[in-house]
């Protein structure tokens, strides 16, 4: 348990769906993050969220749509996905911004699979 | 920019031997160091952290790290492993870019570990 909770833990969608990933943080954060990790790559950190604010859109396909309604709730919503968009998405979490002097609680992730 | 390097991809080791898995960064100042372990399906736990002090630094599951600025190193270790043990890990780094920037968490391309009975 890291205080980091995300669901569903898998999701099969359809290119044409629509469908949405829930983080919660049950930490007191004031930051949290949508990171991507596909497999044979680093991971990816798509999103950022500094007090419900988006501060970094890392050049993510408009297909993915982040939306941060209080500090605590985090959503990822997903709308026609391709295949290459198959991956675990993880959501993390952090007492402030950033890394530096700072540490990122990670969830167990989402697994994505589009068909 | 920032980079972590994890030499090596895989390793394999038997149970009770020790263990050792290299990272190295990029990084012009002293960075913010950071070991990750990711089990199968799960998502990323955090071992232990570098911020300042001691450059030996202790971790959850009987991990430790040091630091070595004069090799760029922040090297995992464990005395001995068990089968539990096996998983990927992540090694990352944090540092400020200056400006209104915030220190954003590079990750290395993690190295899977193989524990033999």
């Amino acid at each position: 348990e890291t205080g980091v909770t995300q669901t569903p833990r898998h999701l099969v969608m359809g290119m044409t769906n629509k469908k949405s990933l829930k983080c919660e943080q049950h930490l007191g954060h004031n930051a949290m993050y949508w990171y991507k990790q596909s497999a044979k790559k680093p991971l990816e950190l798509m999103f950022v969220y500094s007090l419900e604010e988006r501060v970094e859109n890392n050049s993510v396909p408009s297909r993915f749509s982040p939306e941060c309604p209080n500090s605590s709730h985090l959503f990822l919503h997903l709308h026609t996905l391709q295949p290459e968009d198959s991956a675990l998405y993880l959501c993390a979490s952090s007492q402030v911004l950033g890394a530096y002097g700072n540490t990122i609680y990670f969830g167990e992730g989402s697994w994505l699979t589009v068909v | 920019a920032q980079s972590v390097t994890q030499p090596d991809i895989h390793i394999t080791v038997s149970e009770g031997a020790s263990l050792e898995l290299r990272c190295n960064y990029s990084y012009g100042a002293t960075p913010y160091l950071f070991w990750y372990v990711q089990s199968p399906g799960q998502g990323l736990q955090l071992l232990l952290k570098y911020f300042s002090g001691d450059t030996l630094v202790q971790g959850i599951k009987g991990f430790e790290a040091e630091f070595k600025r004069s090799q760029s190193s922040f090297n995992l270790r464990k005395p001995s492993v068990h089968w539990s043990d096996a998983a990927e890990y992540f090694c990352a780094v944090s540092a400020y870019a200056g400006g209104t920037s915030y220190g954003k968490l590079t990750f290395g391309q993690g190295t899977i570990l193989t524990v033999h009975p």
